[in-house]
């Protein structure tokens, strides 16, 4: 079947690294997606991960995959305030012929000072 | 940066008016999407197509109806609106299987 999972809610302080997990069920994904959301905005993509990479960095972000335990993470270094918003995690399953993507429910992310 | 525009971005009717969001995008794409978005909620896929005069619906079931006469506009109407309607519909394109989804910055439907 088709799942992604998120936690709802991850608050950090300015400064520090963010990282925010998902889980994904699908194994037949090709591409795994980061989206920012911030708030009353549409959906800006962020980065993606080719499913035969274990890694890619695009400046501050960091992606993580874990194919085997189907488990993606985004790390933000330096987290500012302007990275507040809900992040969403995506992929796009075989079944959906690779082009209908399945989003996770969101992590909203808070920095504080 | 992508190019796909959506209008209106905000608006508020009242119940029984036909409504339709449009959505551009310049980019010649061929696949275009419609997801709708509940505050705080998750997305969900309503209408997809693969190219002219394709449209399908997605896997959240919706009143809406959508057309593809040209490439680059993939129009989004409600007959009758209805205060379940009120939401967020977020139109998106991509150019070919694999290839990354650009959205549009959202319409903000609200149904008094």
């Amino acid at each position: 079947g088709e799942d992604v999972e998120q936690s709802l809610f991850l608050s950090v302080r300015e400064g520090d690294s963010s990282v925010i997990n998902c889980t994904y069920t699908d194994s037949s994904s090709t591409y795994l997606y980061w989206y920012k959301q911030e708030p009353g905005a549409g959906l800006q993509l962020l980065t993606y991960i080719f499913s035969n990479m274990d890694m890619k960095q695009d400046q501050r972000l960091t992606v993580l995959l874990n194919k085997k335990d189907k488990h993606l993470s985004l790390r933000i270094a330096d987290t500012q305030t302007g990275d507040s918003a809900i992040y969403f995690c995506a992929e796009t399953p075989l079944s959906g012929g690779y082009n209908k993507l399945i989003f996770g429910a969101g992590t909203r992310l808070a920095v504080h000072p | 940066e992508a190019d796909i525009y959506q209008t209106p971005r905000y608006l508020v009717i009242g119940t029984g008016k036909k409504i339709t969001l449009e959505c551009s995008q310049t980019m010649g794409h061929d696949k275009m999407y419609w997801y709708q978005q509940d505050p705080g909620m998750e997305l969900h896929l309503i209408h997809y197509s693969y190219g002219v005069n394709s449209t399908e619906k997605g896997d959240l079931s919706s009143e809406s109806t959508v057309s593809r006469i040209r490439t680059e506009h993939f129009p989004l109407t409600l007959e009758s609106a209805r205060p379940s309607h009120t939401s967020q519909y977020l139109c998106a394109s991509s150019d070919s299987i694999g290839d990354t989804i650009y959205f549009g910055e959202g319409s903000w439907l609200t149904v008094v």
